[in-house]
C-alpha cells in the first residue's frame, strides 16, 4: 500500500535553499509509470500547488515559483525531491508530497494519496 | 491562471442536515473540478474528481455536480466526522489551482 512520507529540515534560513524528499515505503516511486507532485499550505491558509513531475521527465511548475523550484525523481532511492531556492518567510508552510490519481491505468491531475506533510519554517 | 472562489467561508449545520458547498471558476473548467476534505492536523483527502466521480472509499453521502464555472459539493446527511475544511481544485489548465476552502462545523 502506498504510504508517502516527507522528510527534510524543519528550519531553513532566509536566502537559503529548502530541500525535501518524499519516500514511499511500498516502493512505487521506483516505478516509472507515476506522476508526482508537491503542494504547500502556509499556516492557517489554503493549498498551493508547487509543481509536478511526470514519468517521462516532464515537469510543470507554478509560474509564481517556477524560477526557484526544481522537482526531481530518484528511482534508485525510491524517492522524489523538492528544492526551493532563495527562500523567504513567505515560504513558511506545511509541504505535502502526493501522487497523481490513477484510475484504471489512466493518470489524472488530481492528488491521491498524500503524505502527512512536513512543516518548514523560514527564519534566521 | 484560473481562480476558484468557494462559498460560504463557513457552514454551521446540525448532524443529519444537508450541506451544500459552492465553487465558482473564473473561466470554464468543463468538468475538470475536484473536491478535497482536510480534517484538522491531517493531509487533504480526495473526495470527488471530474465534478461527480467519488474517489475510492468515499461514502455515498458525498456527491458532486456542476460543469463549466459552477460546481457544488453536497453532503446529504452531515455526520460529526465530516467536520473539516473542503477545497475545490481544477485540472483544466496549468497551473493547477485550489479554492480558498469552506469550513464545515457542527452546531
Amino acid at each position: 500500500q502506498l504510504q508517502l512520507q516527507e522528510s527534510g529540515p524543519g528550519l531553513v534560513k532566509p536566502s537559503e535553499t529548502l530541500s525535501l524528499t518524499c519516500t514511499d515505503s511500498g516502493g512505487s516511486i521506483s516505478s516509472s509509470s507515476y506522476y508526482w507532485g508537491w503542494i504547500r499550505q502556509p499556516p492557517g491558509k489554503g493549498l498551493e500547488w508547487i509543481g509536478s513531475r511526470f514519468y517521462s521527465g516532464s515537469t510543470y511548475y507554478n509560474p509564481s515559483l517556477k524560477s526557484r523550484v526544481t522537482i526531481s525523481v530518484d528511482t534508485s532511492k525510491n524517492q522524489f525531491s523538492l528544492k526551493l531556492s532563495s527562500v523567504t518567510a513567505a515560504d513558511t508552510a506545511v509541504y505535502f508530497c502526493a501522487r497523481h490519481l490513477v484510475v484504471q491505468g489512466v493518470t489524472y491531475n488530481w492528488f491521491d494519496p498524500w503524505g502527512q506533510g512536513t512543516l518548514v519554517t523560514v527564519s534566521s | 491562471e484560473i481562480v476558484l472562489t468557494q462559498s460560504p467561508a463557513t457552514l454551521s449545520l446540525s448532524p443529519g442536515e444537508r450541506a451544500t458547498l459552492s465553487c465558482r471558476a473564473s473561466q470554464s473548467v468543463s468538468s475538470y473540478l475536484g473536491w478535497y476534505q482536510q480534517k484538522p492536523g491531517q493531509a487533504p483527502r480526495l473526495l470527488i474528481y471530474d465534478a461527480s466521480n467519488r474517489a475510492t472509499g468515499i461514502p455515498a453521502r458525498f456527491s458532486g455536480s456542476g460543469s463549466g464555472t459552477d460546481f457544488t459539493l453536497t453532503i446529504s446527511s452531515l455526520e460529526p466526522e465530516d467536520v473539516a475544511v473542503y477545497y475545490c481544485q481544477q485540472r483544466s489548465k496549468w497551473p493547477l489551482t485550489f479554492g480558498g476552502g469552506t469550513k464545515v462545523e457542527i452546531k
